[in-house]
């Protein structure tokens, strides 16, 4: 199975800031990847798909970039409904696999 | 509207069997691979498997074949996931979400095991 190494596993920001996140796959998949915001208590949502395409309705503020194995996901100006949960997932191959997340905190 | 409704929260005891649904609507369910993921208390999105409930292809992680089972029925639009004999550590939020084509994800089932 393809294993996605996420990091940082949490960061502390400030509502404002620059913040990227990023995720490895072990082997290249392509763009074959999303990136998801989960909230507490709530199902995870997604942001980008095919690495950097837009989900509609998902603020312009969040971008994503990469391809085969080093992909980066990128808030340009943290907003306080920005504070959550972030995962990567590659759909490249069976089994899909998660990042283990990174939860993003008031600084 | 594209719709994914789980079963309620469920309290078991280890060794107790259980199936926990997600009934879909608003779309042609037969067309669209449904997943489940796990998520352990205060842990990440663990993939578990997916099925197609057209001709019901399963597919699972390495992690979780031969711990769950996953099912279908496309007469009633609705995709299962079962345990035959629980362990505490099967405790976690489980999700239905067709994640392939478009971002649609059940509301989520609680599953507790205590004894």
């Amino acid at each position: 199975a393809i294993q996605m190494t996420q990091s940082p596993s949490s960061l502390s920001a400030s509502v404002g800031d620059r913040v990227t996140i990023t995720c490895r796959a072990s082997q290249g998949i392509k763009n074959d990847l999303g990136w998801y915001q989960q909230k507490p208590g709530k199902a995870p949502k997604l942001l980008i798909y095919g690495a950097s395409s837009l989900q509609s309705g998902v603020p312009s503020r969040f971008s994503g970039s990469g391809s085969g194995t080093d992909f980066t996901l990128t808030i340009s100006s943290l907003q306080p409904e920005d504070f959550a949960t972030y995962y990567c997932l590659q759909n490249y191959n069976y089994p899909r696999t998660f990042g283990q997340g990174t939860k993003v905190e008031i600084k | 509207e594209v719709q994914l409704v789980q079963s309620g929260a469920e309290v078991k005891k280890p060794g107790e069997s259980l199936r926990i649904s997600c009934k879909g609507s608003g779309y042609t369910f037969s067309n669209f691979y449904v997943a489940w993921v796990r998520q352990m208390p205060g842990k990440g999105l663990e993939w578990m498997g997916t099925i197609y409930p057209g001709d019901s292809d399963t597919i699972y992680s390495p992690s979780f074949q031969g711990q769950v089972a996953i099912s279908a029925d496309k007469s009633v639009s609705a995709a299962f996931l079962m345990w035959s004999s629980l362990k505490a550590s099967d405790t976690a939020m489980y999700y239905c979400a067709r994640l392939d084509s478009g971002d649609y994800w059940g509301q989520g089932t609680l599953v507790t095991v205590s004894s």
